[in-house]
């Protein structure tokens, strides 16, 4: 079965710190990959997707990914994070069968706790 | 260019009560999916729907739960008999045909008591 690991629950950091949230993936084939972000009693905004192309995705918020395909990942980066970093990411796959359709698989979700 | 509405935002009902929850998909957005999340949990897949169409209820519980995406309103998640294990935030999400991504809606907050 498919199934997407996030490996940190929780990670706290303070104000300028870098960021590497780790997510990977079983599934032999081809994915779309997507990290959303959670801010508290809200719904999930998307912060960057690859479907093919440059394996390095910039998004929004300074935030970018790195599909490695031979190490089944795709893991967050940020270089430098502010306080209103402070939220939940999940990392999410998408089986490509010709189109970006069907179910998302999530991950866990690592809570980041920034301080100021 | 209204996103993905959701209502209500919270519901409170008791045990055995049945609880809807509705789901407008973005405008020309065709394909509605449902998730559910538990506190420290992420989403879980439940149901994928078309207009009309059930294409995938994999996630979707055998008893209590069903869907629907009517030709014309929104889609609808129906629980019946509701209990307190039901309590769970529920998103749903749309996409347009063809892919491209999906927008999420601002969820549904059940409360069974």
């Amino acid at each position: 079965a498919q199934s997407v690991s996030q490996h940190n629950h929780h990670v706290i950091l303070s104000e300028a710190a870098s960021l590497e949230l780790g997510c990977n993936y079983s599934y032999g084939g081809t994915v779309n990959l997507f990290w959303y972000v959670q801010y508290p009693g809200q719904h999930l905004q998307l912060l960057l997707k690859y479907f093919s192309g440059d394996p390095l995705v910039k998004g929004i918020k300074g935030f970018e990914a790195e599909f490695i395909k031979s190490k089944f990942s795709f893991n967050l980066r940020k270089p430098s994070v502010q306080w209103s970093d402070t939220a939940e990411y999940f990392c999410a796959v998408n089986l490509d069968r010709g189109s970006t359709l069907g179910r998302l698989y999530f991950g866990r979700g690592t809570q980041l706790t920034v301080w100021p | 260019n209204a996103g993905v509405m959701q209502n209500p935002r919270h519901l409170v009902r008791r045990r055995g009560q049945e609880a809807r929850l509705r789901c407008s998909p973005m405008k020309g957005h065709s394909h509605v999916y449902w998730y559910r999340q538990l506190p420290e949990e992420g989403l879980k897949f439940m149901v994928y729907l078309q207009k009309e169409n059930i294409i995938d209820e994999s996630g979707m519980p055998k008893e209590r739960f069903s869907a629907e995406f009517p030709k014309e309103g929104p889609s609808i998640l129906r629980i019946q008999q509701v209990v307190r294990g039901d309590s769970a935030a529920y998103f749903c999400a749309s996409s347009p045909p063809g892919g491209g991504g999906y927008t999420f809606g601002s969820g549904t907050r059940l409360t069974v008591v």
